[in-house]
């Protein structure tokens, strides 16, 4: 089990905004840069946020990243059904000294 | 354009030995750090390690400190992660991922562990 917890799930409609959150600690949220990945079966995770809010170019201005504490999100606006996939946030852990994932959460438009 | 190829599928015995390779171009590949990421079946994703291509210093993963070696060679821009004592939970897609901030990634690996 991961020390970043993410809720498992999240849902919307075609056009809604749904955001996603990680909730960590001082020892990696709280102190370190946050990124957030892509990922689809099979396939490469794709960056989409690092630094906390910044995007990659080609990352479309509909994925944004924030940070507050020790917890991040991702929110997805005017949601897209090319947009269901699984959402990964990764953190350096100064305690483990490693890269941490959070959990995952699977989007899915309705 | 930027390209991390691995080297392909691979199917072991418990307690042997995988080499996974990933050859990068169209990029500055001693400028960053190149990661190894795992992801098992219907699981998440899991950081292996980390390997500095310009000195060679690796980090690893305290779950896999001892099973895991991280290598490069810098005169062909490739890395290369050897896991060592094979086990099922071990069955996954092996990922590498390079340049600024987990830019740029692999097409995976899969790694099949099964007597």
């Amino acid at each position: 089990q991961s020390v970043i917890t993410q809720t498992p799930s999240a849902s919307g409609t075609p056009g809604q905004r749904v955001t996603i959150t990680c909730s960590g600690s001082s020892a990696n949220i709280g102190g370190f840069y946050v990124y957030w990945f892509q990922v689809f079966p099979r396939t490469a995770p794709r960056l989409l946020i690092f630094g906390n809010h910044q995007r990659p170019s080609g990352v479309s201005d509909r994925f944004s990243g924030s940070k507050s504490g020790t917890s991040a999100s991702l929110a997805i606006s005017g949601l897209r059904s090319e947009d269901e996939a699984d959402y990964y946030c990764a953190v350096w852990d100064d305690r483990l000294s490693a890269y941490v994932f959070g959990t995952g959460t699977k989007v899915i438009v309705l | 354009q930027v390209q991390l190829v691995q080297s392909g599928a691979e199917v072991k015995k418990p307690g042997a030995s995988v080499n996974v390779s990933c050859q990068t171009s169209g990029y500055s590949f001693t400028r960053h750090y190149l990661h190894w990421v795992r992801q098992a079946p219907g699981q998440g994703l899991e950081w292996l390690g980390r390997i500095n291509p310009n000195t060679g210093a690796t980090e690893y993963s305290q779950k896999f400190r001892g099973r895991v070696t991280m290598a490069t060679d810098t005169s062909i821009n490739t890395a290369y992660m050897e896991l060592h004592s094979l086990t099922s939970d071990d069955t996954a897609m092996y990922f590498c991922a390079g340049g600024l901030d987990f830019a740029y990634w692999g097409q995976g690996t899969p790694v099949t562990v099964s007597s």
